[in-house]
Protein backbone atom coordinates (compact mmCIF):
# COMPACT_ATOMS: atom_id res chain seq x y z
CA UNK A 1 0.00 0.00 0.00
CA UNK A 2 1.65 3.68 -1.45
CA UNK A 3 2.39 5.48 1.94
CA UNK A 4 3.15 8.82 -0.44
CA UNK A 5 0.99 9.42 -3.35
CA UNK A 6 1.77 12.15 -5.78
CA UNK A 7 -0.67 14.01 -8.41
CA UNK A 8 -0.48 14.72 -11.08
CA UNK A 9 2.29 12.43 -12.34
CA UNK A 10 2.34 15.20 -15.00
CA UNK A 11 1.88 18.43 -15.86
CA UNK A 12 2.47 20.62 -18.38
CA UNK A 13 2.18 24.34 -18.00
CA UNK A 14 2.75 27.60 -20.34
CA UNK A 15 5.39 29.70 -19.15
CA UNK A 16 3.95 31.77 -16.13
CA UNK A 17 0.68 29.53 -15.79
CA UNK A 18 0.47 29.15 -11.67
CA UNK A 19 -0.53 25.60 -10.34
CA UNK A 20 -0.17 23.11 -7.80
CA UNK A 21 1.31 19.51 -7.07
CA UNK A 22 0.41 17.43 -4.63
CA UNK A 23 1.59 14.75 -2.10
CA UNK A 24 -1.06 13.52 -0.02
CA UNK A 25 0.62 10.25 2.49
CA UNK A 26 -1.42 7.78 5.30
CA UNK A 27 1.31 7.30 7.72
CA UNK A 28 0.51 8.27 11.16
CA UNK A 29 3.40 9.71 13.31
CA UNK A 30 4.91 11.97 10.49
CA UNK A 31 8.06 13.34 11.32
CA UNK A 32 9.08 15.68 8.24
CA UNK A 33 8.04 16.01 4.70
CA UNK A 34 10.50 17.32 2.35
CA UNK A 35 10.18 18.25 -1.33
CA UNK A 36 13.34 17.25 -3.78
CA UNK A 37 13.76 18.23 -7.03
CA UNK A 38 14.92 16.30 -9.56
CA UNK A 39 16.73 17.08 -13.05
CA UNK A 40 17.67 14.50 -15.61
CA UNK A 41 20.91 12.73 -15.24
CA UNK A 42 20.74 14.08 -11.47
CA UNK A 43 20.22 13.12 -8.08
CA UNK A 44 17.50 14.98 -5.95
CA UNK A 45 18.21 18.18 -4.99
CA UNK A 46 16.43 19.36 -1.57
CA UNK A 47 14.12 21.88 -1.56
CA UNK A 48 11.62 22.24 1.75
CA UNK A 49 11.50 20.84 4.98
CA UNK A 50 8.01 21.23 6.68
CA UNK A 51 7.47 19.82 9.99
CA UNK A 52 4.00 20.44 11.13
CA UNK A 53 0.62 21.00 9.86
CA UNK A 54 -0.01 25.22 9.03
CA UNK A 55 3.65 25.25 7.65
CA UNK A 56 4.85 27.44 4.72
CA UNK A 57 7.72 27.50 3.15
CA UNK A 58 8.97 29.63 0.05
CA UNK A 59 11.84 30.10 -2.16
CA UNK A 60 11.71 32.23 -5.17
CA UNK A 61 8.62 30.87 -7.43
CA UNK A 62 8.03 28.10 -5.54
CA UNK A 63 6.27 27.92 -1.96
CA UNK A 64 5.49 24.48 0.43
CA UNK A 65 2.45 23.87 2.50
CA UNK A 66 1.47 20.96 5.11
CA UNK A 67 -1.63 19.95 6.44
CA UNK A 68 -2.39 16.81 8.40
CA UNK A 69 -3.13 14.71 5.61
CA UNK A 70 -1.06 16.32 2.64
CA UNK A 71 1.55 18.61 1.30
CA UNK A 72 1.34 21.16 -2.00
CA UNK A 73 4.05 22.87 -3.76
CA UNK A 74 2.61 25.61 -5.39
CA UNK A 75 4.45 27.18 -8.33
CA UNK A 76 3.86 30.86 -9.38
CA UNK A 77 4.15 32.18 -12.78
CA UNK A 78 6.90 29.34 -13.76
CA UNK A 79 9.80 29.58 -16.24
CA UNK A 80 10.94 26.68 -18.70
CA UNK A 81 13.51 26.14 -16.13
CA UNK A 82 11.35 24.93 -13.35
CA UNK A 83 10.66 21.98 -15.58
CA UNK A 84 11.82 19.23 -13.45
CA UNK A 85 10.23 15.93 -11.79
CA UNK A 86 9.66 17.19 -7.87
CA UNK A 87 9.57 14.23 -5.64
CA UNK A 88 8.07 14.47 -2.39
CA UNK A 89 9.55 12.46 0.67
CA UNK A 90 7.69 11.84 4.13
CA UNK A 91 10.46 10.62 7.38
CA UNK A 92 8.93 7.92 9.01
CA UNK A 93 10.65 6.89 12.98
CA UNK A 94 11.75 3.62 12.33
CA UNK A 95 13.35 2.79 15.40
CA UNK A 96 16.40 3.80 17.64
CA UNK A 97 18.17 7.11 15.63
CA UNK A 98 17.23 5.78 12.32
CA UNK A 99 15.11 7.66 10.28
CA UNK A 100 13.36 6.55 6.90
CA UNK A 101 12.62 8.66 4.25
CA UNK A 102 9.70 6.80 2.10
CA UNK A 103 9.40 8.92 -1.38
CA UNK A 104 6.22 9.30 -3.82
CA UNK A 105 6.69 8.60 -7.70
CA UNK A 106 6.84 12.40 -8.30
CA UNK A 107 5.85 14.66 -10.59
CA UNK A 108 6.97 15.37 -13.83
CA UNK A 109 6.55 19.14 -14.92
CA UNK A 110 7.37 20.85 -18.11
CA UNK A 111 7.08 24.43 -18.52
CA UNK A 112 6.62 25.88 -22.04
CA UNK A 113 7.98 28.62 -23.42
CA UNK B 1 25.18 21.15 2.42
CA UNK B 2 27.74 18.29 2.17
CA UNK B 3 29.57 17.36 -1.29
CA UNK B 4 28.38 13.61 -2.47
CA UNK B 5 30.16 12.32 -4.85
CA UNK B 6 29.43 8.92 -6.80
CA UNK B 7 31.61 6.08 -8.95
CA UNK B 8 31.18 5.21 -11.58
CA UNK B 9 28.18 7.17 -12.50
CA UNK B 10 27.02 4.83 -15.51
CA UNK B 11 28.41 1.21 -16.43
CA UNK B 12 26.84 -1.39 -18.33
CA UNK B 13 27.67 -4.85 -16.98
CA UNK B 14 27.14 -8.64 -17.90
CA UNK B 15 24.72 -10.89 -16.71
CA UNK B 16 26.17 -12.57 -13.18
CA UNK B 17 29.29 -10.03 -13.05
CA UNK B 18 28.99 -7.93 -9.52
CA UNK B 19 29.84 -4.52 -9.66
CA UNK B 20 30.99 -2.06 -6.60
CA UNK B 21 29.61 1.60 -6.36
CA UNK B 22 31.83 3.97 -4.47
CA UNK B 23 30.63 7.02 -2.20
CA UNK B 24 32.58 9.56 -0.88
CA UNK B 25 31.34 12.33 1.14
CA UNK B 26 33.77 15.88 1.63
CA UNK B 27 32.39 15.63 5.22
CA UNK B 28 32.48 13.21 7.77
CA UNK B 29 28.72 12.49 8.56
CA UNK B 30 27.03 9.69 10.80
CA UNK B 31 24.30 8.16 8.48
CA UNK B 32 24.78 6.87 4.95
CA UNK B 33 22.11 5.95 2.74
CA UNK B 34 21.72 3.81 -0.29
CA UNK B 35 18.83 4.21 -2.51
CA UNK B 36 17.53 2.37 -5.41
CA UNK B 37 15.22 4.47 -8.22
CA UNK B 38 13.73 2.56 -10.91
CA UNK B 39 12.22 3.38 -14.26
CA UNK B 40 8.65 4.83 -13.35
CA UNK B 41 8.98 3.66 -9.43
CA UNK B 42 9.62 6.07 -6.58
CA UNK B 43 13.54 6.03 -4.70
CA UNK B 44 13.90 2.91 -2.68
CA UNK B 45 15.77 2.70 0.78
CA UNK B 46 17.93 -0.53 0.20
CA UNK B 47 20.01 0.27 3.40
CA UNK B 48 21.43 2.31 6.14
CA UNK B 49 24.96 2.09 6.60
CA UNK B 50 26.47 3.68 9.56
CA UNK B 51 30.39 3.56 10.90
CA UNK B 52 31.48 0.81 12.68
CA UNK B 53 28.48 -1.72 12.63
CA UNK B 54 26.50 -3.88 9.99
CA UNK B 55 24.04 -1.88 8.01
CA UNK B 56 20.79 -1.77 8.45
CA UNK B 57 18.79 -3.44 5.05
CA UNK B 58 15.09 -2.86 4.24
CA UNK B 59 12.59 -5.49 3.67
CA UNK B 60 13.15 -7.13 0.25
CA UNK B 61 16.50 -6.69 0.22
CA UNK B 62 19.46 -8.58 1.97
CA UNK B 63 23.05 -8.62 2.54
CA UNK B 64 24.31 -11.27 -0.11
CA UNK B 65 22.68 -9.11 -2.93
CA UNK B 66 23.77 -6.03 -1.35
CA UNK B 67 26.77 -6.14 0.52
CA UNK B 68 27.56 -2.74 1.50
CA UNK B 69 31.01 -1.35 3.72
CA UNK B 70 31.41 1.87 5.87
CA UNK B 71 35.34 1.60 6.47
CA UNK B 72 35.34 5.66 8.14
CA UNK B 73 32.88 8.81 7.86
CA UNK B 74 33.08 9.74 4.40
CA UNK B 75 33.15 6.59 2.15
CA UNK B 76 30.66 3.79 1.45
CA UNK B 77 30.64 1.51 -0.98
CA UNK B 78 27.74 -0.88 -2.42
CA UNK B 79 27.91 -3.96 -3.92
CA UNK B 80 25.52 -5.04 -6.36
CA UNK B 81 26.41 -8.90 -6.50
CA UNK B 82 25.47 -11.40 -9.51
CA UNK B 83 23.48 -8.94 -11.51
CA UNK B 84 20.70 -9.59 -13.88
CA UNK B 85 18.94 -7.73 -15.97
CA UNK B 86 16.11 -6.58 -12.89
CA UNK B 87 19.20 -4.90 -11.30
CA UNK B 88 19.62 -2.03 -13.85
CA UNK B 89 18.79 1.29 -12.26
CA UNK B 90 19.81 4.02 -10.58
CA UNK B 91 21.48 3.53 -7.58
CA UNK B 92 21.56 6.55 -5.42
CA UNK B 93 23.82 7.12 -2.14
CA UNK B 94 22.43 10.11 0.45
CA UNK B 95 23.27 11.30 3.68
CA UNK B 96 21.99 13.25 6.42
CA UNK B 97 22.38 17.01 7.01
CA UNK B 98 21.17 17.12 10.55
CA UNK B 99 20.03 13.66 12.47
CA UNK B 100 16.06 13.54 11.26
CA UNK B 101 16.68 15.93 8.58
CA UNK B 102 16.31 16.59 5.14
CA UNK B 103 19.03 14.02 3.48
CA UNK B 104 21.15 15.02 0.31
CA UNK B 105 22.13 12.71 -2.50
CA UNK B 106 24.86 12.13 -4.97
CA UNK B 107 23.57 12.23 -8.61
CA UNK B 108 23.82 8.58 -8.67
CA UNK B 109 24.80 5.29 -10.91
CA UNK B 110 22.78 4.51 -13.86
CA UNK B 111 23.43 1.03 -14.11
CA UNK B 112 22.17 -1.59 -17.02
CA UNK B 113 23.07 -5.15 -16.99
CA UNK B 114 22.81 -7.00 -20.40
Amino acid sequence: EDQVTQSPEALRLQEGESSSLNCSYTVSGLRGLFWYRQDPGKGPEFLFTLYSAGEEKEKERLKATLTKKESFLHITAPKPEDSATYLCAVHLNSGGSNYKLTFGKGTLLTVNP
Amino acid sequence: SAVISQKPSRDICQRGTSLTIQCQVDSQVTMMFWYRQQPGQSLTLIATANQGSEATYESGFVIDKFPISRPNLTFSTLTVSNMSPEDSSIYLCSVEGTPGGAQHFGDGTRLSIL
